[in-house]
């Protein structure tokens, strides 16, 4: 058990409608990273936060977006969903910002319909 | 911007032999850290072995350990005594600036 906790682990939904993913970080971890990962691109860096603060970007997409509140949670929020969009989506945590020993969640398999 | 280059997309192992999975990379910076990651058939991201770039020794974590050579950018995962639960996907990946980027897997099985 890593510590990070995702959350459902699956979900089916339809094409247009929105989903949201929450991730817990391992206790006393300041920094959450999203990831997609579908079949034929390997592991996507998606958005980064520290301690509430968005600090990176990567190839997200304008219709997600993501928040880490006060007490470190984050959600992944996905919008006018498309089958494209099917894809195993992971967060990890980090203690800081230096991207030392990041664990991951079990992840949630998104698929869309 | 980081790169990381896995050159093995697949490996076939007898159990017990030990297995080199390759890895290099590309950055500018002098300050990063290198990861490698276990992805079993059930999907989860397990963490092996995290090499800072300052780190002079090599990193272990029990069975595995990381071949850094920062000359030659290249981080290559070490498994002794390889077994049949190592069967799986595995990631290389560099740490820098907020991004963690991964390269695109080195799929080893392990035969009986």
């Amino acid at each position: 058990d890593s510590g990070v906790t995702q959350t459902p682990k699956h979900l089916i939904t339809a094409t247009g409608q929105r989903v949201t993913l929450r991730c817990s970080p391992r206790s006393g971890d300041l920094s959450v990273y999203w990831y997609q990962q579908s079949l034929d691109q390997g592991l996507q860096f998606l958005i980064q936060y520290y301690n509430g603060e968005e600090r990176a970007k990567g190839n997200i997409l304008e219709r997600f977006s993501a928040q880490q509140f006060p007490d470190l949670h984050s959600e992944l929020n996905l919008s006018s969903l498309e089958l494209g969009d099917s894809a195993l989506y992971f967060c990890a945590s980090t203690l800081d910002n230096m991207n030392t020993e990041a664990f991951f969640g079990q992840g949630t398999r998104l698929t869309v319909v | 911007a980081q790169k990381i280059t896995q050159t093995q997309p697949g490996m076939f192992v007898q159990e017990k032999e030990a297995v080199t999975l390759d890895c290099t990379y590309d950055t500018s910076d002098q300050s990063y850290g290198l990861f490698w990651y276990k992805q079993p058939s059930s999907g989860e991201m397990i963490f092996l072995i995290y090499q800072g770039s300052y780190d002079e020794q090599n990193a272990t974590e029990g069975r595995y350990s990381l071949n850094f050579q920062k000359a030659r950018k290249s981080a290559n995962l070490v498994i002794s005594a390889s077994q049949l639960g190592d069967s799986a996907m595995y990631f290389c990946a560099i740490g820098k600036d907020d991004k963690i980027i991964f390269g695109k897997g080195t799929r080893l099985h392990i035969l009986p």
